[in-house]
């Protein structure tokens, strides 16, 4: 059975520092892994794939196989990053997107 | 381009009430996704369709129906809803393998 693990349900930080989201899966497959955002009281939206290996908002994020985990990272937290991150794995045949419980992120000034 | 459309936004119900929650994409997307969102909990996949004409049982789908109308629309059906029904419901659309994209969510509440 796949599932992804988000051990912090909250991470609170000032304006300027560094931000790591953490998240781990387990599945014995290749997974495909993606970060969603939601703002307050707003649709989740796709913030990374990890297979296309790509930079929005300033965030990334590095798939270690060996750790299996895939933590978000971003070197400078802005109060607009405030919001709720979920880490989701979708893998097999199917393809169901399987998601963490989530971390709230909170940037404060 | 709308994406994926939920109604209503907004629904108080009573207990033993039924209702069905409309979800439309126009991505031409094959699968859709039915889930609820709860505090601590994540979201969790209630019933899934892989692609038109075919649906499947999710994580937790006791309590719920659904039915993929055709290969735009997944409508969530609660015939009998409970107070423990309340919450956030949200569709989401995605290409297989794909990220998924999702509506911007449904509050019900069961009073």
């Amino acid at each position: 059975a796949q599932r992804v693990t988000q051990p912090e349900k909250l991470l609170s930080v000032f304006k300027g520092a560094p931000v790591e989201l953490k998240c781990n899966y387990s599945y014995s497959g290749s997974p495909e892994l993606f970060w969603y955002v939601q703002y307050s009281r707003q649709r989740l939206q796709l913030l990374l794939r990890h297979i296309s290996r790509e930079s929005i908002k300033g965030f990334t994020a590095d798939l270690n196989k060996g750790e299996t985990s895939f933590h978000l990272k971003k070197p400078f937290a802005q109060e607009e990053d405030s919001a709720m991150y979920y880490c989701a794995l979708s893998s097999g045949g199917s393809y169901i997107p399987t998601f963490g419980r989530g971390t709230s992120l909170i940037v404060h000034p | 381009n709308a994406g994926v459309t939920q109604t209503p936004k907004f629904q108080v119900l009573k207990t033993g009430q039924s209702m069905t929650l409309q979800c439309a994409q126009d991505m031409n997307h094959n699968s859709m996704y039915w889930y609820r969102q709860d505090p601590g909990m994540g979201l969790r996949l209630i019933y899934y369709s892989a692609s038109e004409g075919t649906t499947d049982k999710g994580e937790v789908p006791n309590g719920y129906n659904v039915s993929r109308l055709n290969k735009r629309e997944f409508s969530l059906r609660l015939e009998s809803a409970a107070p423990s029904q309340t919450s956030v419901y949200f569709c989401a659309s995605s290409l297989t393998g794909q990220g998924a994209f999702f509506g911007q969510g449904t509050r019900l509440t069961v009073v």
